[in-house]
């Protein structure tokens, strides 16, 4: 069975300055996705960013980068720039072929003015 | 484009009723899914659909809990009797075939008393 491990229950960030959050995965597929969800207040989940296992290059979406690193099994994201509004929780997610898609804990991300 | 559409938003019932909420994904996608997401236990994956057909159920957490598609643009949950640890958002979900992510619903917020 797959596990995502996100070891940071809460973070901290003054605004404008970088966070990097991070996550941890088991799984004994080769070919698999992986994603960061959102979700603030208003509790709607929002993709954030995604990556595809077979790709080497980091995914990048504005302000928001990964650090995939296979071999390691690690998959963090980086927040530059951070605005209040980016104060949410961020949920890993691990999906493999079949779409059997499998969250992490959760890292309450708080953004200080 | 409309998003994952859930009704209703809240829902606030006795024990012993049943429930029924109700679920419209994106036009066009292939996959749904139910979530359940609870302070102790986090996001859990119940059941997912494949074109219409419930592909993996393993997570439903007893027979009091059923799930349906009937057509490609709605599925309902259904708990009979609900119980007070029912108590829980419930999101709708739902993906098309090319792995781009998980889209999801507001949320049901459901309150078993």
């Amino acid at each position: 069975a797959q596990t995502v491990t996100q070891s940071q229950p809460e973070m901290s960030v003054q605004e404008a300055e970088t966070v990097t959050l991070s996550c941890t995965y088991d799984t004994s597929e080769n070919n698999y996705y992986l994603f960061w969800y959102k979700q603030p207040p208003s509790r709607q989940m929002i993709l954030v960013i995604r990556q595809e296992a077979y790709k080497q290059q980091n995914a990048t979406e504005n302000r928001f980068s990964v650090n995939f690193q296979k071999a390691a099994k690690s998959f963090s994201l980086k927040i530059s720039d951070s605005q209040l509004g980016d104060t949410a929780m961020y949920f890993c997610a691990f999906m493999k072929q079949g779409y059997d898609m499998r969250f992490g804990a959760g890292t309450r991300l708080t953004v200080k003015p | 484009d409309a998003g994952v559409i859930q009704s209703p938003r809240h829902e606030v019932t006795e024990m012993g009723q049943e429930v029924t909420l109700r679920c419209k994904p994106i036009s066009g996608h292939d996959y749904l899914f139910w979530y359940r997401q609870t302070m102790m236990r986090g996001l859990e994956l119940l059941i997912y659909f494949n074109n219409n057909v419930p592909i993996d159920d393993s997570g439903m957490p007893e027979d009091r809990f059923s799930a349906k598609m009937p057509n490609a643009s709605f599925s309902t949950l259904k708990i009979q009797p609900s119980e007070p640890r029912d108590s829980a958002v419930y999101f709708c979900a739902s993906s098309p075939l090319d792995y781009g992510g998980v889209y999801f619903g507001p949320g049901t917020r459901l309150t078993v008393t």
